[in-house]
């Protein structure tokens, strides 16, 4: 079954620093890769997805890029506030939602 | 819409007893699924429903039932709970109609202490 590694499990960063998340997954068949944002005591939401007919999908401060060969992919936070600080989950799936296996979560403290 | 509603939100468990986590969802969703959330090791695929009818097994499903006789519930059951069983347990559903396929919605989680 597919196998989600994530680094670092924890990133702290100045306050307008960049923050760069990655992400590793074993299964080729794995076409949807989705970035989640949990917030202390809330429920994940999605931040941002990117499909893999895309290398690179951008949305204001955030970004990720996705090297199939490679199986990589990686969330890129620009000039990050304290309100970004929070943990983030990538997450790989074939699709639909389908069996979305999660990494283990980056906790990112943005110091102001 | 209330979107993916989760019962209770806090249970306190002795070890053995069982109980169910409820999970509904008024999207229409054909895909539903348990997670549960422990420090360190993410969101882990406990059961999966792709409609009603239809379950199957995540990365952890030991110790976990479910079924799924209509498609806006998915409850999970703890048949004999176990102190390894103290996590936040997560409900999602997607749809591969929907605009953004793939997107999971979750609940807002169910604190499961078991002693």
């Amino acid at each position: 079954g597919e196998n989600v590694e994530q680094h670092p499990s924890t990133l702290s960063v100045q306050e307008g620093d960049s923050a760069v998340i990655k992400c590793t997954y074993s299964d080729s068949a794995s076409n949807y890769f989705p970035w989640y944002k949990q917030e202390l005591g809330k429920r994940p939401q999605l931040i941002i997805d990117i499909r893999s007919n895309v290398g690179e999908k951008k949305d204001q401060r955030i970004a990720v890029t996705l090297n199939k060969t490679a199986k990589h992919f990686s969330l890129h936070i620009t000039e990050t506030q304290p309100e970004d600080s929070a943990v983030y989950f990538c997450a790989a799936s074939k699709g639909g939602g389908f069996k979305t296996i999660f990494g283990a979560g980056t906790r990112l403290f943005v110091k102001a | 819409n209330a979107g993916v509603t989760q019962t209770p939100k806090f249970q306190v468990l002795k070890t053995g007893q069982s109980m169910t986590l409820q999970c509904a969802q008024d999207m229409n969703h054909e895909y539903m699924s348990w997670y549960r959330q422990d420090p360190g090791m993410g969101l882990r695929l406990i059961h999966y429903s792709v409609g009603a009818g239809i379950t199957d097994q995540g990365e952890v499903p030991n110790g976990y039932n479910v079924s799924r006789s209509t498609t806006e519930d998915f409850p999970l059951r703890l048949l004999s709970a176990a102190p390894s069983q103290t996590s936040v347990y997560f409900c999602a559903s997607s749809s591969p109609h929907a605009l953004n396929t793939g997107e999971l919605f979750f609940g807002e989680g169910s604190r499961l202490t078991v002693l």
